[in-house]
This record gives C-alpha cells, sequence and structure tokens, in this order.
C-alpha cells in the first residue's frame, strides 16, 4: 500500500513569506502528526490531527497551525517566515489517536528560508 | 531540557563489531519507540517497547526497555555497513495524548 506522501519535497521561501504544506495519509488512517526537525533541537512535535480536529499541539507559536480535510489529508501552515524556520517538517499517519498506535513517517519537505 | 537523552551522539566503528546506543529518561513512558532514519528520508519505526524489563530482538538488534520504564537500550551486534544512519527513540507518555517525544538521536557509521 501506499506510503505517507509529502510535497513539496523541497521549498526555498524568504524571511516574511509564507508557507503551505501537505501530507496524504497512508489510506485508512486517521491521525496524522506534524514535526519539525533541526539539526539543533532534534524532532520536536508540532501538533495532530485526528477526524479534521487538533487533538495535541506542541509548544509552537501561533504562526504554525494546521488542518485536516475530511479524507484525512493535512495542511501544514506557517506565516510570517523567520530564518529559524528552516528545517525538516515530517508528517507521520497512524490509525488511531494519540502514539499507542505505529506510526508511519513521510520523506518530509525540506524548507529553507532565506 | 531534553527530556529524553541518547548517547552517544555519535558513533564510528568497524564493521562487525557490536556496540550499544542508550536512551535515558527521568520520566516515566507508557511505551517506548525506536526509530532509525537515512538522510533524506523519515524515521523508520523498528520497535515499541511496552513493559517494564521487556526485550525484543530483530535480527541482529536487541532493544530493551528498563524496569522502570524510564530508559532503553539498543544493542547491535556484528554491525554491518547498512546499519548507518540516525537512530531515534521516542517514548509516549500517558495514553499518548501530548504525542511522541523524541531523542535528539546518535548518528551511527558502520565503517567497512
Amino acid at each position: 500500500k501506499a506510503g505517507v506522501t509529502q510535497t513539496p519535497r523541497y521549498l526555498i521561501k524568504t524571511r516574511g513569506q509564507q508557507v503551505t504544506l501537505s501530507c496524504s495519509p497512508i489510506s485508512g488512517h486517521r491521525s496524522v502528526s506534524w514535526y519539525q526537525q533541526t539539526p539543533g533541537q532534534g524532532l520536536q512535535f508540532l501538533f495532530e490531527y485526528f477526524s479534521e480536529t487538533q487533538r495535541n499541539k506542541g509548544n509552537f507559536p501561533g504562526r504554525f497551525s494546521g488542518r485536516q480535510f475530511s479524507n484525512s489529508r493535512s495542511e501544514m501552515n506557517v506565516s510570517t517566515l523567520e530564518l529559524g524556520d528552516s528545517a525538516l517538517y515530517l508528517c507521520a499517519s497512524s490509525l488511531g489517536w494519540g502514539f499507542g498506535t505505529e506510526a508511519f513517517f513521510g520523506q518530509g519537505t525540506r524548507l529553507t528560508v532565506v | 531540557t531534553q527530556l529524553l537523552e541518547q548517547s552517544p551522539q555519535f558513533l564510528s566503528i568497524q564493521e562487525g563489531e557490536n556496540l550499544t546506543v542508550y536512551c535515558n529518561s527521568s520520566s516515566v513512558f507508557s511505551s517506548l519507540q525506536w526509530y532509525r532514519q537515512e538522510p533524506g528520508e523519515g524515521p523508520v519505526l523498528l520497535v515499541t517497547v511496552v513493559t517494564g524489563g521487556e526485550v525484543k530482538k530483530l535480527k541482529r538488534l536487541t532493544f530493551q526497555f528498563g524496569d522502570a520504564r524510564k530508559d532503553s537500550s539498543l544493542h547491535i551486534t556484528a554491525a554491518q555497513t547498512g546499519d548507518t544512519g540516525l537512530y531515534l527513540c521516542a517514548g509516549v507518555k500517558g495514553g499518548g495524548a501530548d504525542g511522541l517525544t523524541f531523542g535528539k538521536g546518535t548518528h551511527l557509521i558502520i565503517q567497512p
């Protein structure tokens, strides 16, 4: 079965712009989580969506937002980009809410802010 | 303060050698997962351990969850070049409502 698909794979944006990243989970998976990965901080949890509702949120500013559609696809938006937002953004899908179930990650979107 | 501390941060050894990497915390986790990530890819789940003292084997990889469910280790026997990658541990607290908490990972290089 198809894995988790993230688009685009690479993005270059300018400070102050906004960006939208997309994630298509594995068919049948209703939970989508987003993570930011940087060399200094490692993987940090952004938020989790289940059945179109945000269930959990990490410690990130309000510039980071997301949503989930009825087909479980999810988008993440970052507004007023800062240089420090440069990172690999990873999406993970799982069957249920919370991480008692196995999580499958996409390849990520590499965002560079210049 | 990192909730999950992984050590060592970097490890480079020769093919055929054995190694152990550690994942430690002062917090109790209901379960702990180990992932392996290769450059340009997302993490891939290797194993989930849920019971204190649990030991799981995956071919040459042995995973152990501490009795108090605060720490875990990954032991690789007779390392191969294909084992090269970033090894991440991730903990689930309580019912999982706070998502996965990741350590910063151990960068492992197996030299031929």
